[in-house]
Parts: structure tokens; sequence; C-alpha cells
């Protein structure tokens, strides 16, 4: 039972747009920045999002996020096989604890 | 490059103790504070610990709380995970991360602690 609450699955064809909800509470996503991971099979989770909406450099404008009182979104537009992960969001909550969502497995179909 | 190495996992029997390592690269280690992350087989991520860039704040979750310690040798660039009293609920992929106001934006390949009797 992780703090925060995704979907456990996404999917979408290739060239769609797609969106993962993230869930949380005043405590954390209420009061703190969201994060972004992307985990490509086998591999580290690698940073997508940064403050909510920002894009480390190298990650593709397909890829945005945003967020609105105690929740958060991950929009992948112009879907492509690539992007097939899973994806995570997390938070710090207010006690500066470390706080992510139980992920969700994106399909390209 | 920035690069972070974890190592020092393996199976241990419950009741036991592990310390794992991470040795960094390619950075100012002594600039930044580090997060231990883990994942159990099949399921998804976990924050454990993190440490300040000069060990002043140190927080854990309540899963290891009493259990783990997180250090760093900052003149040896590598941190530490010191963990006693291992369950099996502990068998996971641990990760160290490096963090900073972009979040965790560097993670290392991680090591496996499998604990089992």
């Amino acid at each position: 039972q992780s703090v925060l609450t995704q979907p456990p699955s996404a999917s979408g064809t290739p060239g769609q747009r797609v969106t993962i909800s993230c869930s949380g509470s005043s405590s954390n996503i209420g009061s703190n920045y969201v994060y972004w991971y992307q985990q490509l099979p086998g591999t580290a989770p690698k940073l997508l999002i940064y403050r909510n909406n920002q894009r480390p450099s190298g990650v593709p404008d397909r890829f945005s996020g945003s967020k609105s009182g105690t929740s958060a979104s991950l929009a992948i537009s112009g879907l492509r096989s690539e992007d097939e992960a899973d994806y995570y969001c997390a938070a710090w909550d207010d006690s500066l604890r470390g706080v992510f969502g139980g992920g969700t497995k994106l399909t390209v179909l | 490059e920035v690069q972070l190495v974890e190592s020092g996992g393996g199976l241990v029997k419950p009741g036991g103790s592990l310390r794992l390592s991470c040795a960094a690269s390619g950075f100012t280690f002594s600039s930044y504070s580090m997060n231990w992350v883990r994942q159990a087989p099949g399921k998804g991520l976990e924050w454990v610990s993190s440490i300040s860039s000069s060990s002043s704040y140190i927080y854990y979750a309540d899963s290891v709380k009493g259990r783990f310690t997180i250090s760093r040798d900052n003149a040896k660039n590598s941190l530490y995970l010191q963990m006693n009293s291992l369950r099996a609920e502990d068998t996971a992929v641990y990760y160290c991360a490096r963090v900073n106001e972009l979040g965790a934006d560097y993670w290392g390949q991680g090591t496996l602690v499998t604990v089992s009797s």
C-alpha cells in the first residue's frame, strides 16, 4: 500500500496521448513538489519530471507534468514504443520522508 | 560523467546484517544529499533513507527505522547503508541516488539483497 495512489496500468497506441494520475494528501503532494520517474525494464529509474512540471535536459517535450491540489498527472503525447515502461510519481512529505506511488505500467499497443 | 556504483548486496539469513556501499564519482559528492531507495522483486519503489551533504540531517522510513543506519564519508566519496536485523521483507534491489533541487537526478544500477534461510 503506497502512500501515493496511481493506476496500476495504462495503455495507448502509437501517436496517442496518455495520462497517468497520482493522488496524495495535504502533507505530501498538497504542500510539496511532485516528481516523476521512468523505469525501463531491467534498468534503474530515470528522472522524468521535477518540481511538478519541469523537464531535465534531454527529456523530450512529449512528456509533461501538472499538479492541482493533492493530485498530479503525467501526460505523454505522441506515444512511442520506447515509452513502454513503469512510471512512478514521488514527493516529499512534511516530515521530510520520501513517498512514492505504486507505479503504473504503460503498455504501447 | 556522474557515476554511482552500489556494492555489498548478497544472500543473508533472517536476523543477519549487511553493509551496502555506494561509490560516487564525476561530481562533488560532499555538496549533495543522498538517498537509498529499494525495490522488492516485481514491486514498486520504496524510499528507505536520506542523508544531507554534511550528515547533519538523516531520515528513515518507518519500515527500517531502528534497524538500518545511513552514513557517508565525503573524503572517500562514499555512501553506506548498515542493515541489521534483516527480515524477508527487506529482500530488494537497493539503489543509491543523488538528490538535489531537481529530485533524485542520478541513480546507481542497484545491488540485490536477499534475506532467506
